[in-house]
């Protein structure tokens, strides 16, 4: 069946402007999550749907960042006024439910100019 | 705050041999995984062991888990040269049941 698919695959833009990634879980997941990942680096946790409850955000690193999530499906992360620390893949992932392994996208790679 | 942390940070072995790669986090789990990421691509879930189990099997991968140490060890054993990959631990700490802490991985390469 399909995976998660991101999309762009690949954003270059220029520092300050506005971009929105999109996520499409795998259809029936109820939890949906957003990573940022950094040259080298592990995942950092950006921000988790779980069906109708309200999101955790508690790792969005500013009020540039939000994110939403349709219907229950599809999610779109937005990043506002873009800065070059911004810069790095942004991973979505999609589960059964909390405490179930997470399925990932292949991600978008964000370079701000 | 909790984090895992992968050892070796890289690992080159060649195609045949058992490659062992360690973690170690900080505060009590209620489970840990083991993610493998080829380059350029996303996570792939390879196997979840839960706080009360000690080793757990999956083809050629074996994980262990101390809790009394906080570590957890992967093991892929008769390595292909297709294993080469970041392999990354993700921990869930007790009381946050999705908020994964992830380390930053080992390289592991396998050298045909």
């Amino acid at each position: 069946g399909a995976g998660v698919s991101q999309s762009p695959s690949n954003k270059v833009t220029e520092k300050g402007k506005d971009v929105e990634l999109r996520c499409d879980p795998i259809s029936g997941h109820t939890a949906l999550y957003w990573y940022r990942q950094s040259l080298g680096q592990g995942l950092e946790f950006l921000i988790y749907f779980q069906g109708n409850s309200a999101p955790d955000k508690s790792g969005l690193p500013s009020d540039r960042f939000s994110a939403e999530r349709t219907g229950g499906s599809v999610s779109t992360l937005t990043i506002q006024r873009t800065q070059q620390e911004d810069s790095a893949v942004y991973l979505c992932a999609s589960s059964e439910g909390f405490n179930q392994p997470q399925h990932f996208g292949d991600g978008t790679r964000l370079s701000i100019l | 705050s909790q984090q895992g942390e992968e050892d070796p940070q890289a690992l080159s072995i060649q195609e045949g041999e058992n490659a062992t790669m360690n973690c170690s986090y900080k505060t009590s789990i209620n489970n840990l995984q083991w993610y493998r990421q080829n380059s350029g691509r996303g996570l792939v879930h390879l196997i979840l062991i839960r706080s009360n189990e000690r080793e757990k099997h999956s083809g050629r991968l074996r994980v262990t888990l101390d809790t009394s140490k906080k570590s957890s060890s992967l093991l892929i054993t008769a390595s292909r040269a297709a294993d080469t990959a970041s392999y990354f631990c993700a921990t869930d700490a007790r009381g946050s049941n999705y908020k994964l802490t992830f380390g930053k991985g080992t390289l592991l390469t396998v050298n045909p």
